[in-house]
């Protein structure tokens, strides 16, 4: 089967940094989004990650390594806006692509 | 804006009723996704239509059905509505090409109340 996982909440303070951790179990991996969503809102795309390395985009970032099954999304300099939820989602070939997601990170950043 | 539109927003029913919800994708997307999304629980993959044609399906259940039509936008029907079906739909829509991330565009959802 697909397996995500994800931690569930995470806390953290205005200006700091933080790492949101991802490892999956899946077959047929084709690729690694992120995407953020405010409460009740629609996810919105972050990052796309296919080979092993850091994507940088602004105060953005995504990990992947494929052998440890392995992303992290880091996030510098908080702002209080980047308050929401933090979607890990493998897109997967099985046949046909589909985006497997994982529960997500809520992350509360605080003044 | 992701250019991906739903309609209703909100939807309040009974149980055992039928209701059809409503997705037009980016212009130029031939692929529509559709999800769901419980309380506390992950976006689930429920079916996805590509150029009017049905081309994957996940957890969709049975009451459930979908289509695309010839203008390419895609309206889902959930029909004997259960109070486990309250969540978010949502329509997402992407170009499908060989390469690249063909990320998905999200719809603002639909928000469904079974009572």
């Amino acid at each position: 089967g697909q397996n995500i996982d994800q931690p569930t909440e995470m806390t953290a303070t205005e200006g700091a940094i933080v790492q949101i951790n991802c490892t999956y179990q899946t077959s047929g991996f084709n690729g690694l989004f992120w995407y953020q969503q405010h409460a009740g809102e629609a996810p919105t795309f972050l990052s796309y990650n296919v080979l092993d390395g850091l994507e940088e985009k602004g105060r953005f970032s995504s990990f992947l390594s494929r052998s440890k099954g392995y992303s992290y999304l880091l996030l510098k300099e908080l702002q209080m806006k980047d308050s929401a939820s933090y979607l890990c989602a493998v897109r997967v070939n099985t046949g046909f692509q589909k985006l497997v997601f994982g529960t997500g990170t809520r992350l509360l950043v605080s003044p | 804006d992701s250019g991906v539109t739903q309609t209703p927003k909100h939807l309040i029913t009974a149980t055992g009723q039928r209701v059809t919800l409503r997705c037009s994708p980016r212009s130029g997307d031939l692929s529509v996704y559709w999800y769901q999304q419980s309380l506390d629980q992950g976006l689930q993959f429920l079916i996805q239509y590509y150029n009017g044609e049905e081309r994957a399906k996940g957890n969709i259940l049975e009451r459930f059905s979908a289509q695309q039509f010839p203008d390419l936008h895609s309206e889902l029907n959930l029909s004997s509505l259960e109070l486990g079906d309250s969540a978010l739909y949502f329509c997402a829509s992407s170009i499908p090409t060989g390469g690249g991330s063909n990320e998905q565009f999200f719809g603002p959802g639909t928000r469904l109340t079974v009572l």
